[in-house]
C-alpha cells in the first residue's frame, strides 16, 4: 500500500513567521510531488510542483525534495493570516499516467 | 479561460434515488478523476478516466458508476443512494502524463437523507 503521511496539525504560527510542512511517502520510485491548498469550504487548489532533489521557489513558498529520505516539505515565508488553510501533499508514483497519492492535509493557522 | 466545472453545486436526495453529479473540463485532458472527502478521510478516489471509454475504480468506488463518452466529461452517478454516500464530491483532470498535477473542479456537496 502506498502512502503518504502528513502531521494533520494544526500548525499554529505567528505572522510573518516561516511555517513548515512535512510529508514522507513510501514509493521509492516516486517521481512528481505537488502540494495543494485548500480553503475551507473550497476545492484543492494547486500551488507548488518538485520533480527532482533541492530545492524550488515560488514567491513566499518554497518546495523540497529529498528522494533518498522520501521526504517533502514546504515552506511558507512572511506567512500571513490568508494563508491559514489545509495543506495537502500528493505523489505521483511512476508507471501510472495521472493518479496522485494524496496525504490527509496539515491544517495550517497563521494567527495575526 | 481553461476551467473544470461540476453541477449541481448543492443536491438533497433521498435514499435509493439515482444520483448523477456532472463534471465537465475544457482544458482537452485525458484523465479525469472523482473523489469524495470527508472529515477524517482525506480525499479518497471513486473512479477515473484515462480516455474516451475508459474507466477504472478506485479505492472506494461500490455503488457508483461512471462512463466517458467525450473527452470533456465524466458524470458520477449513484446508482442507489444511501446516507453513506453524504460528502463532498470533487471532480478533477490531468494531462496525459499526469506529470503536471491535477486540477479540481469547485466540489459537489451532496446529501442523502
Amino acid at each position: 500500500q502506498k502512502e503518504v503521511e502528513q502531521n494533520s496539525g494544526p500548525l499554529s504560527v505567528p505572522e510573518g513567521a516561516i511555517a513548515s510542512l512535512n510529508c514522507t511517502y513510501s514509493d521509492r520510485v516516486s517521481q512528481s510531488f505537488f502540494w495543494y491548498r485548500q480553503y475551507s469550504g473550497k476545492s484543492p487548489e494547486l500551488i507548488m510542483s518538485i520533480y527532482s532533489n533541492g530545492d524550488k521557489e515560488d514567491g513566499r513558498f518554497t518546495a523540497q525534495l529529498n528522494k533518498a529520505s522520501q521526504y517533502v516539505s514546504l515552506l511558507i515565508r512572511d506567512s500571513q493570516p490568508s494563508d491559514s488553510a489545509t495543506y495537502l501533499c500528493a505523489v505521483k508514483s511512476e508507471g501510472n499516467t495521472g493518479k496522485l497519492i494524496f496525504g490527509q492535509g496539515t491544517t495550517l493557522q497563521v494567527k495575526p | 479561460d481553461a476551467e473544470i466545472t461540476q453541477s449541481p453545486r448543492h443536491k438533497i436526495t433521498e435514499t435509493g434515488r439515482q444520483v448523477t453529479l456532472a463534471c465537465h473540463q475544457t482544458w482537452n485532458h485525458n484523465n479525469m478523476f472523482w473523489y469524495r472527502q470527508d472529515l477524517g478521510h482525506g480525499l479518497r478516489l471513486i473512479h477515473y478516466s484515462y480516455g474516451v471509454q475508459d474507466t477504472n475504480k478506485g479505492e472506494v468506488s461500490d455503488g457508483y458508476s461512471v462512463s466517458r463518452s467525450n473527452t470533456e466529461d465524466l458524470p458520477l452517478t449513484l446508482e442507489s443512494a444511501a446516507s453513506s454516500q453524504t460528502s463532498v464530491y470533487f471532480c478533477a483532470s490531468s494531462a496525459l502524463a499526469g506529470g503536471y498535477g491535477q486540477f479540481f473542479g469547485p466540489g459537489t456537496r451532496l446529501t442523502v437523507l
